[in-house]
């Protein structure tokens, strides 16, 4: 049982540049998230899903874009990538929104924008 | 959004009882208290979560008091290897129905041998 997945786990982009991160989960987690966390700012939502085909944004979603096409995977882009991005990057999945039973995230993507 | 106060950093020598006190003074009725901890370069993991009283699993202890505006994280005889920030969250519900956590900046805990 692998939990949240993440790739990939390190990546050097030049300003400008696109890429996508992609987090897959196997538990049948309905709700999954993407945060973002910075030295000294702990972890900041960027967007969230409740559901397949289903995408909101979160705290800090500017120069992000989302995707869940399947139940099991959620796509973080950055489509013009930019230095104030380099940050590290976790994907995390939940059951249910009724009751808090936990977020699993992922082990992260280290991301650095020159 | 609760939000959550907590101590920036605490040290604690091995074999010592920890306790991490966070104030969420604005908990809503149907918010949970969670607790995460996270070793450096992996992601956040659940350690215990609680709505009122007292929880205890294989872990660590968490003490809330009937007002719940405060909680305590309890690690009993702590080792090198708790060393770790720990976060304390309080959940909410956004527009959407969705249930998010709002991670602060944690406690860093330093067990020193």
């Amino acid at each position: 049982n692998a939990g949240v997945t993440q790739t990939p786990k390190f990546r050097v982009l030049k300003t400008g540049q696109s890429m996508t991160l992609l987090c897959a989960q196997d538990m049948n987690h309905e709700y999954m998230y993407w945060y973002r966390q910075d030295p000294g700012m702990g972890l900041r939502l960027i967007h969230y899903s409740v559901g397949e085909g289903t995408t909101a944004k979160g705290e800090v979603p500017d120069g992000y874009n989302v995707s869940r096409l399947k139940k099991q995977n959620f796509l973080l882009g950055l489509e013009s990538a930019a230095p104030s991005q380099t940050s590290v990057y976790f994907c995390a999945s939940s059951y249910s929104n009724r009751e808090h039973y936990g977020y699993t995230f992922g082990s992260g993507t280290r991301l650095t924008v020159v | 959004l609760a939000k959550t106060t907590q101590p920036i950093s605490m040290d604690s020598y091995e074999g010592q009882e920890v306790n991490i006190t966070c104030s969420h003074n604005n908990i809503a009725t149907n918010d949970y208290i969670t607790w995460y901890q996270q070793f450096p370069s992996q992601g956040p993991r659940f350690i215990i979560q609680g709505y009122k009283t007292k929880v205890t699993n294989e872990v660590a202890s968490l003490f809330i008091p009937a007002d719940r505006k405060s909680s305590t994280l309890s690690l009993p005889r702590v080792s090198l290897s708790d060393t770790a920030v720990y976060y304390c969250l309080v959940g909410a519900h956004s527009g959407a129905g969705s249930y998010q956590l709002t991670f602060g900046k944690g406690t860093k805990l330093s067990v020193i041998p």
